[in-house]
């Protein structure tokens, strides 16, 4: 599986937009960018995908670079419950497994 | 969106007990579930993927004889700690697809083991 690579951590004001950047310099041609999210003590969430084309939905935007080396996850409008650790994950193309990096942890303040 | 859900939400139990913690898919059929662990402020670390019917792959590094996983049927697979340990205690984290790659995978609320 190709690997990712995203800050540590990040803040961003309540209100402001979250641009959260991933870098898969390694992925696949047929290698899909999913993006999950895990509030404190909670199970993951599942953001948006994508392939190489935009991709939005009620919950956030994603970016992929043309060459689709890195990504950016969108959240227009933070709010204090979107504080939590985001993860980018590449998934492999011959199987269901998601394999977590570390994330990015995101704190939303007031 | 698909539900999925966990029983314990957490458990304590002694040392040298076993624990089972059950994942359920409330409202779709999942051919495949995967249990994670995950240590406090670490990652996910997938342990094993189990399919309905048959025996679960578990990753490298994960004893099979201690986690016991049974699949019986699409809508339930059971995650049994046996003889479990202090260095057992965790957050386990069930999730559940249809079965087709790049669908999205459901994830449980999480079960947390604490072994004294």
């Amino acid at each position: 599986d190709a690997k990712t690579t995203q800050p540590t951590s990040m803040d961003c004001a309540e209100g402001r937009a979250a641009n959260l950047p991933c870098n898969h310099s390694t992925i696949s041609g047929n290698e899909y960018v999913y993006w999950y999210r895990q509030i404190h003590s909670q199970g993951p969430q599942y953001i948006i995908h994508g392939l190489k084309n935009n991709e939005t939905n009620e919950m956030a935007s994603l970016i992929i670079t043309e060459d689709r080396k890195s990504s950016t996850l969108i959240l227009p409008h933070a709010t204090l419950r979107d504080t939590a650790v985001y993860y980018c994950i590449v998934r492999s193309h011959n199987t269901d497994k998601l394999i977590f990096g570390t994330g990015t942890r995101l704190q939303v303040f007031p | 969106g698909a539900v999925v859900s966990q029983h314990p939400s957490w458990v304590i139990c002694k040392s040298g007990t076993s624990v089972k913690i059950e994942c359920r898919s409330l409202d779709f059929q999942a051919t495949t579930m995967f249990w994670y662990r995950q240590f406090p402020k670490q990652s996910l670390m997938l342990m094993a993927t189990s399919n309905e019917g048959s025996k679960a792959t578990y990753e490298q590094g994960v004893e099979k004889d201690k986690f016991l996983i049974n699949h019986a049927s699409l809508t339930l697979s059971t995650l049994t700690v046996t003889s479990a340990h202090p260095e057992d205690s965790s957050f386990y984290i069930c999730s559940a697809s249809l079965g087709s790659n790049y669908n999205e995978q459901f994830f449980g609320p999480g079960t947390r083991l604490t072994v004294l």
